[in-house]
């Protein structure tokens, strides 16, 4: 059974640091990864998706990469804002050749002006 | 704008009051999913449809039904609503790529079952 952790499940930085958020999951066997951004009360919102023959994508201040052989990926945010104040979650799809996505259970992360 | 909407957006009934949260999509998706998130649990899918009449059981299927009689609505109900069903819920889509095929989620349910 695909199990997906992201440490740590919260994290405070000041404004204008790099940081990079953790994503680890237990079945190498998968079609994709993605990253998702939630605010409070709110859905969630795709950021990357990252194909399973692919090794990183990256969109504006984020870049994500993937190493499926290690069961890792992780979320590079350049220059942090306050604005990227939010909940972050990965989630895994294809292993054991189900299309079910198997989330972790979040980064909240804090950015302080 | 391409979007998945949800409604009620806030729901609070009673137990046993049967309810149904409704799901719709303007992207064309074959795929459609519901999900509940609760705090510690992070998030769970309860139900998935491959296409129309298809649809298949997730994570944590009790107490609920669906129906996908239209490509673009995928309905969720509870027939007899319980405490234990108090939750956020949420829709999402996307196409039948598996490889590339992007999730969009809905704004979300928040139901309260007194």
């Amino acid at each position: 059974k695909q199990e997906v952790t992201q440490i740590p499940a919260a994290l405070s930085v000041p404004e204008g640091e790099n940081l990079v958020l953790n994503c680890s999951f237990t079945d190498s066997a998968i079609y994709n990864l993605q990253w998702f951004r939630q605010d409070p009360g709110k859905g969630l919102t795709s950021l990357l998706l990252i194909q399973s023959s692919q090794r990183e994508q990256t969109s504006g201040r984020l870049n994500a990469s993937l190493d499926k052989s290690s069961g890792r990926s992780t979320l590079y945010i350049a220059a942090s804002q306050p604005g990227d104040s939010a909940t972050y979650l990965c989630a895994v799809s294809g292993a054991g050749g189900s299309e079910k996505l198997v989330f972790g259970k979040g980064t909240k992360l804090t950015v302080n002006p | 704008e391409a979007q998945v909407t949800q409604n009620p957006r806030y729901l609070i009934t009673v137990t046993g009051k049967k309810l149904t949260v409704t799901c719709s999509q303007n992207m064309n998706h074959e795929y459609m999913s519901w999900y509940r998130q609760d705090p510690g649990l992070g998030l769970r899918q309860i139900y998935y449809s491959m296409n129309v009449e298809v649809t298949d059981k997730g994570d944590v299927p009790e107490g609920y039904k669906v129906s996908r009689k239209e490509k673009r609505n995928f309905p969720l109900i509870l027939e007899s609503p319980s405490p234990n069903q108090t939750s956020l819920y949420f829709c999402a889509s996307r196409s039948a790529e598996i490889y590339t095929g992007e999730l969009f989620f809905g704004e979300g349910s928040r139901l309260t079952v007194l």
